[in-house]
């Protein structure tokens, strides 16, 4: 079946530092890749997406590109702030628009 | 103001007993879901429902039920919890069907303590 792999948190940075979190994919076909954020206490809040290969997602700073090559599509963002502390999900959907699948999460620390 | 509402909140419960968690979206979205989030694995989907009276079960369905019967409504059921369904549940929904991909509103999460 299809799965979403992600590093491992949590991911403790300080404030304008660069921020990488990893992410690979298993699925068949064309999937469709996503990165939805967390906030304490809140439900997800979709972040970025990216429908076809080397398309680039990219929303409030952050970027991700959709590389079939290596079934990956990686969060970074340049200057990470205080705010952004939170937990990232990188997830997919199928070709067929249906099963959603979401990877462990990764949880992220600014600290000024 | 477009949400997904979930009620209740906040659930302690005993096992076996009967409960619902309702879920309910005023965006006339077709698609909606139920998952489930437990430290370390993520969401994992329960069931979805691609329009009224069309569910299918997810990736974690054993011990729940739903049902579709409106199209704004997607109660979540658990006939006889047990307490290794202690869990924070979120539904959520959506508008497009097809490709390109579309974007999953979530609700506030309902925590659930079975004891």
């Amino acid at each position: 079946g299809n799965s979403v792999t992600q590093m491992e948190g949590p991911v403790t940075l300080s404030e304008e530092a660069f921020l990488t979190i990893n992410c690979t994919y298993t699925a068949t076909g064309y999937p469709s890749l996503f990165w939805y954020v967390q906030y304490p206490g809140e439900g997800l809040q979709l972040l970025l997406k990216a429908t076809k290969a080397d398309d680039k997602g990219s929303n409030k700073g952050f970027e991700a590109t959709y590389r079939k090559e290596t079934t990956s599509f990686h969060l970074e963002k340049g200057s990470v702030q205080v705010s952004d502390s939170a937990v990232y999900f990188c997830a997919l959907i199928d070709n067929y628009g249906q099963n959603f699948v979401f990877g462990p999460g990764t949880r992220l620390s600014v600290l000024p | 103001e477009a949400q997904v509402t979930q009620n209740p909140r906040y659930l302690i419960t005993v096992t076996g007993k009967k409960l619902t968690v309702t879920c309910s979206q005023n965006m006339n979205h077709e698609y909606m879901s139920w998952y489930r989030q437990d430290p370390g694995l993520g969401l994992r989907q329960i069931y979805y429902s691609m329009n009224v009276e069309v569910t299918d079960k997810g990736d974690v369905p054993e011990g729940y039920k739903v049902s579709r019967k409106e199209k704004r409504n997607f109660p979540l059921i658990l006939e006889s919890p047990s307490p290794n369904q202690t869990s924070l549940y979120f539904c959520a929904s959506s508008s497009d069907r097809g490709r390109p991909a579309y974007e999953q509103y979530f609700g506030p999460g309902t925590r659930l303590t079975v004891t």
